[in-house]
């Protein structure tokens, strides 16, 4: 069973605010990564890290950022808010080994008002 | 660029064989994956195919690739109501980013 954990589950907030996401794996993979997935539409990665120190944007551009300071949290942050930014954010991580199954934390709804 | 395709829905009758399918166009695809989403969670692999195989099976899932083709499918056998969920298929082709590109998902409905 994969560990992998996401906080919060749920959140809304108001426009402008700065947001982090939180995503933590106590299996030690190396590899990291954020997809956006919007209602009813597939995920699309915005997001990925290769271990600490290392971060690489996706195939769909985003104004999120991240950072990998310890092997096992890779959190996101939103500087500022906007509605658009409105989605389910999901975590996933992987063993370094090449083509090992991605494994996801449960998501964060975020919604922003 | 790559894309991969999946039929938005699919109704089967509770103890029945679903069959859910998925094409891809990136012919330098190395894995295929197929993911369950249930209500409010995030995805939780099934199983997965290298792309020198043709079928795997587990328990009550088989999965067939066609390379020829570039299509992958799922079948449940004896479809439950706890399999009522979306499933995704999935692609890691062989270079660019190290994410997996994904289908928009399947609905499965189960009718009693």
């Amino acid at each position: 069973e994969a560990d992998i954990y996401q906080t919060p589950r749920y959140l809304v907030i108001g426009t402008g605010k700065k947001i982090t996401l939180e995503c933590s794996q106590t299996m030690g993979h190396d590899k990291m990564y954020w997809y956006q997935q919007d209602p009813g539409m597939e995920l699309h990665l915005i997001h990925y890290s290769y271990g600490v120190n290392s971060t690489e944007k996706g195939d769909l551009s985003s104004e999120s950022t991240v950072s990998r300071i310890r092997t096992e949290h890779f959190p996101l942050t939103l500087e500022s808010a906007r509605p658009s930014h409105t989605s389910q954010y999901l975590c996933a991580s992987s063993d370094h080994t090449d083509n090992q199954p991605q494994h996801f934390g449960d998501g964060t709804r975020l919604s922003i008002l | 660029g790559e894309d991969v395709e999946q039929s938005l829905f699919l109704s089967v009758r509770e103890g029945d064989s679903s069959v859910i399918n998925c094409t891809y166009t990136d012919s330098s695809s190395t894995y295929l994956y197929w993911y369950k989403q249930e209500p409010g969670a995030g995805l939780q692999l099934l199983t997965y195919i290298f792309s020198n195989m043709d079928m795997k099976q587990d328990q009550r899932l088989t999965v067939l690739l066609n390379k020829k083709d570039k299509h992958l499918s799922l079948r449940i056998a004896d479809t439950q109501t706890g399999d009522s969920a979306i499933y995704f298929c999935a692609e890691r082709s062989g270079g660019g980013a190290d994410g997996l590109t994904f289908g928009k998902g399947t609905h499965l409905i189960i009718q009693p």
